[in-house]
């Protein structure tokens, strides 16, 4: 099956910095890459997302790079916010109907 | 509707109770599946249901018993459930494919 890894486990930004998260997979054929951010208590809600056609994808302080070839992809946050401050989970997927989570990056965001 | 609806938000039960966890979407979604999230790690998969079919049970203990009665409801029934199980249930929901998950708001589980 597909194994997604992904680092760091933890990110401290002074606010107005750029933040960004790694995640490499090992299946080729996975096709589709979503980006999750989870604040404390609540539920995962999708910010960004990226398909394997696409090189990078950006939606306003967020986007997202994908290197097919060596099967990684990053997230990057630019001018943080406080309230950018949660737990990102990168996944993957091969188009099928399972999604394969990373571990989990556990981002702060200093005033 | 762009929502999926969980309910209980909360439940605390004994490990001689049966209980039962309730999702809704009316999306049109196709696939639905329940996630177990323990605090700072990431949902792990439980079940897949497509087409109210169960496709993937990913080895969990028969004391959890999926139902799908209807494409827009998704249950999880719970029976005998030993306190490693008190966690965060996410039910979510997808048209499959490469699009993301809609997930619910979870529901807290303690066993007791």
């Amino acid at each position: 099956g597909e194994n997604v890894e992904q680092h760091p486990s933890t990110l401290s930004v002074q606010e107005g910095d750029s933040a960004v998260i790694k995640c490499t997979y090992s299946d080729s054929a996975s096709n589709y890459f979503p980006w999750y951010k989870q604040e404390l208590g609540k539920r995962p809600q999708l910010i960004i997302d990226i398909r394997s056609n696409v090189g990078e994808k950006k939606d306003q302080r967020i986007a997202v790079t994908l290197n097919k070839t060596a099967k990684h992809f990053s997230l990057h946050i630019t001018e943080t916010q406080p309230e950018d401050s949660a737990v990102y989970f990168c996944a993957a997927s091969n188009a099928g109907n399972q999604f394969y989570f990373g571990t989990g990056t556990s981002l702060t965001v200093i005033p | 509707d762009t929502e999926v609806t969980q309910t209980p938000k909360h439940l605390v039960m004994g490990m001689t109770n049966k209980k039962s966890l309730k999702c809704e979407q009316h999306m049109g979604h196709r696939a639905m599946y329940w996630y177990k999230q323990k605090a700072k790690k990431p949902p792990e998969l439980m079940f897949v249901y497509s087409y109210e079919k169960l496709s993937i049970n990913e080895s969990v203990p028969s004391r959890f018993s999926p139902e799908c009665p209807n494409s827009s409801l998704l249950n999880l029934h719970l029976h005998a459930l030993q306190p490693e199980d008190s966690a965060l249930y996410l039910c979510a929901s997808s048209q499959g494919g490469d699009n993301g998950y809609t997930f619910g708001s979870g529901t807290r589980l303690t066993v007791v």
